[in-house]
């Protein structure tokens, strides 16, 4: 079983939808999470970083965790055309930790 | 302040081959991380760098190598390639191990 899982969609949205991006972990010492996104030919840029759970909200970005289902999401509003990249969830146990990433989530919004 | 360069961004090898990848992180920045990216396997962790030191190290075979010189500058080596071994590779710094990681472009290794 993989550390890390994240469905790879693809997945196609009309501008001004409401996006829901979700990835599922098995290790339950993780304690930092983070979303990065990746448009095409580009390496991975950090989008949100999270310790623990709850929510944290960036402007049309709000990431969500919930440890005790091991499952995290990145909600993004009004999604636009520029959003359409691929998103990348990563995880840690610490901060000086290796780092898990999923396979990503290929995203297209449609204006 | 400049990003985190990788030279060459696109390489073509033969099965057999050695090939080395190099990567300029941050001005300042002392870690360098190295991945591997396929599209079945997504962002697998190579190992890091810090000050010349290797501080993790991924579950990938010895024919996978690296080093970090005095200036932070970081090679990675990967000897008797294979097909398996076409993917992107990439290199993200950081200014501290507890700190943001930012990546570079990429190098895109392909083996035939």
């Amino acid at each position: 079983q993989k550390e890390v899982e994240q469905d790879p969609g693809p997945l196609s949205v009309p501008e001004g939808a409401i996006v829901s991006l979700n990835c599922t972990y098995s290790n339950s010492a993780f304690q930092y999470f983070m979303w990065y996104r990746q448009y095409s030919r580009k390496g991975p840029e950090l989008l949100m970083y999270t310790y623990s759970s709850g929510n944290k909200e960036d402007g049309r970005f709000t990431a969500q965790v919930d440890k005790s289902s091991k499952y995290i999401s990145l909600f993004i509003r009004d999604s636009q055309p520029s959003d359409s990249a691929t998103y990348l969830c990563a995880m840690s146990v610490g901060t000086g930790n290796q780092f898990y990433f999923g396979t990503g989530t290929s995203l297209t919004v449609i204006p | 302040k400049a990003g985190v360069t990788q030279t060459p961004r696109y390489l073509i090898k033969t099965r057999g081959q050695q090939v080395t990848l190099s990567c300029s992180p941050i001005s300042g920045h002392r870690s360098v991380s190295w991945y591997q990216q396929t599209p079945g396997q997504g962002l697998q962790f190579l190992f890091e760098y810090f000050s010349e030191t290797q501080r993790n190290k991924g579950n990938f075979p010895g024919r996978f190598s690296g080093r970090q010189f005095s200036n932070s500058r970081s090679e990675m080596n990967v000897s008797t390639l294979e097909l398996g071994d076409s993917a992107l590779y990439l290199c993200a710094s950081r200014g501290s191990v507890f700190s943001e990681q930012y990546f570079g472009p990429g190098t895109r290794l392909t083996v035939t």
